[in-house]
């Protein structure tokens, strides 16, 4: 049972240097979204999608880009990292419908900006 | 809108004492709730969660929480702490009838169990 699988672990990055944070999930989950964990603030949604084709941004989505081609990937790009995006990044899925359903979470990716 | 209140970014415990870590929420709809565990360096893992139903919600370790609307608070309790307790524990609050809304989540509160 793999659930909602993340690579890379560990990351460290120049500023100025892109990257992507692989998300794979196979429960055949329609959503999917991305949070960023920082010390005394807790998780914070960065960009979400309810199905393949469709992302919208949460609360900080500044900096980053999605998209959502299939059905079981949500990679997280970041288009040109700055220190303020050093911070540990989780991948979540859950069925649609009701969003009472449980989410489930990668393991976490530690990203470092130089 | 959404939003949680966890109240202490610190609580300590000494093992087989009571654990409480409290929760607020602010919902314009009736809320889902959930607790969150965080082991170090690992993922989050669900420790229960309140959709509709019993107010008084059982989930793993042994913890339980009460769903209280007047208070609107959803507070976790454990009777008797353990070691293994030791770990961060996240509130969380997501709309009823929203299908696509983002679980939103508290700040976290640090639990430390000592001997």
């Amino acid at each position: 049972n793999a659930g909602v699988t993340q690579t890379p672990k560990f990351q460290v990055l120049k500023t100025g240097q892109s990257m992507t944070l692989q998300c794979a999930q196979d429960m055949n989950h329609e959503y999917m979204s991305w949070y960023r964990q920082d010390p005394g603030m807790g998780l914070r949604l960065i960009h979400y999608s309810v199905g393949a084709g469709i992302t919208d941004q949460g609360e900080v989505p500044n900096g980053y880009n999605v998209s959502r081609s299939t059905t079981e990937d949500f990679p997280l790009r970041l288009l040109s990292a700055a220190p303020s995006q050093t911070s540990v990044y989780f991948c979540a899925s859950r069925e649609q419908g009701n969003s009472g359903n449980t989410i489930y979470f990668g393991e976490g990716s530690w990203l470092t900006v130089v | 809108a959404q939003s949680v209140t966890q109240l202490g970014s610190h609580v300590s415990v000494s093992e087989g004492a009571l654990v409480l870590l409290r929760c607020n929420y602010s919902s314009s709809v009736p809320p889902y709730l959930f607790w969150y565990v965080q082991y170090p360096n690992q993922g989050l893992q669900l420790l229960l969660k309140y959709t509709t139903g019993a107010t008084l919600v059982k989930g793993i370790n042994g913890f339980e929480a009460e769903f209280k609307k007047s208070e609107t608070s959803f507070h976790l309790t454990k009777p008797s702490a353990h070691m293994s307790d030791a770990a961060e524990y996240f509130c969380a609050v997501s709309g009823i009838n929203q299908a696509g809304t983002a679980l939103i989540f508290g700040k976290g509160t640090t639990l430390s169990v000592s001997s």
